[in-house]
């Protein structure tokens, strides 16, 4: 079935550092991806989507590009900041196909930034 | 403009107890998801109302009801309450408009646990 798999963590880094948190994926078809956010004791917050192959999302300084060749679509970021600590979640939703907005979460990985 | 909004907040019940959580989506969406995130992990879907009706549904048994409501808010159902259902309730609401891939919008969550 479809599933996600993401990096483990947590990533550590200091601020200003480059940051990739890896993350492929399996579905048939073709899948929209997407990255969410989530901050201590908050829900979900959608950072970026990518809704076809070679498609760049970008938000707040962080980018992923949805390789269809690798299957992955890996989160990066230039600079991070204090502010980015997060657990950051790669996710899918199925084939257009199927009609209907499963989204389909890897692990999450956590990230520490510090000053 | 409200988003997702979840209640209550936190929840504790015992063993074999019943609970009932609510959600009201964000202003112009229709169609409501439920995910359960275990402590260190992906949320995983639960189920999906549109038009008051059951969707699709994950993998997880019939303890797990749910309702939606003329006004699209949204209720969960837990029978039966076991130890293994203590998690976050994430509710996610997104306009069911054509295309599956528009984004999905998250409450804050339920923490439930169970003693």
């Amino acid at each position: 079935g479809d599933s996600v798999t993401q990096m483990e963590g947590p990533v550590t880094l200091s601020e200003e550092a480059f940051l990739t948190i890896n993350c492929t994926y399996t579905a048939t078809g073709y899948p929209s991806l997407f990255w969410y956010v989530q901050y201590p004791g908050e829900g979900l917050q959608l950072l970026l989507k990518a809704t076809k192959a070679d498609d760049k999302g970008s938000n707040k300084g962080f980018e992923a590009t949805y390789r269809k060749e690798t299957t992955s679509f890996h989160l990066e970021k230039g600079s991070v900041q204090v502010s980015d600590s997060a657990v950051y979640f790669c996710a899918l939703i199925p084939s257009m196909n199927t009609g209907f907005q499963k989204l389909v979460f890897g692990t999450g990985t956590r990230l520490l930034v510090s000053p | 403009d409200a988003g997702v909004t979840q209640s209550p907040t936190h929840l504790i019940k015992t063993r074999g107890q019943q609970v009932t959580l609510r959600c009201s989506p964000k202003s112009g969406h229709d169609t409501v998801s439920w995910y359960q995130q275990a402590l260190g992990q992906g949320p995983q879907f639960i189920f999906q109302y549109y038009e008051e009706e059951e969707r699709q549904r994950g993998n997880f048994p019939d303890r797990f009801s749910g309702h939606q409501f003329p006004n699209y808010s949204s209720e969960l159902n837990v029978n039966a309450l076991l130890l293994g259902d203590s998690a976050l309730y994430l509710c996610a609401s997104s306009l069911s408009r054509g295309l599956s891939n528009q984004p999905q919008h998250f409450g804050d969550g339920t923490r439930l646990s169970i003693l």
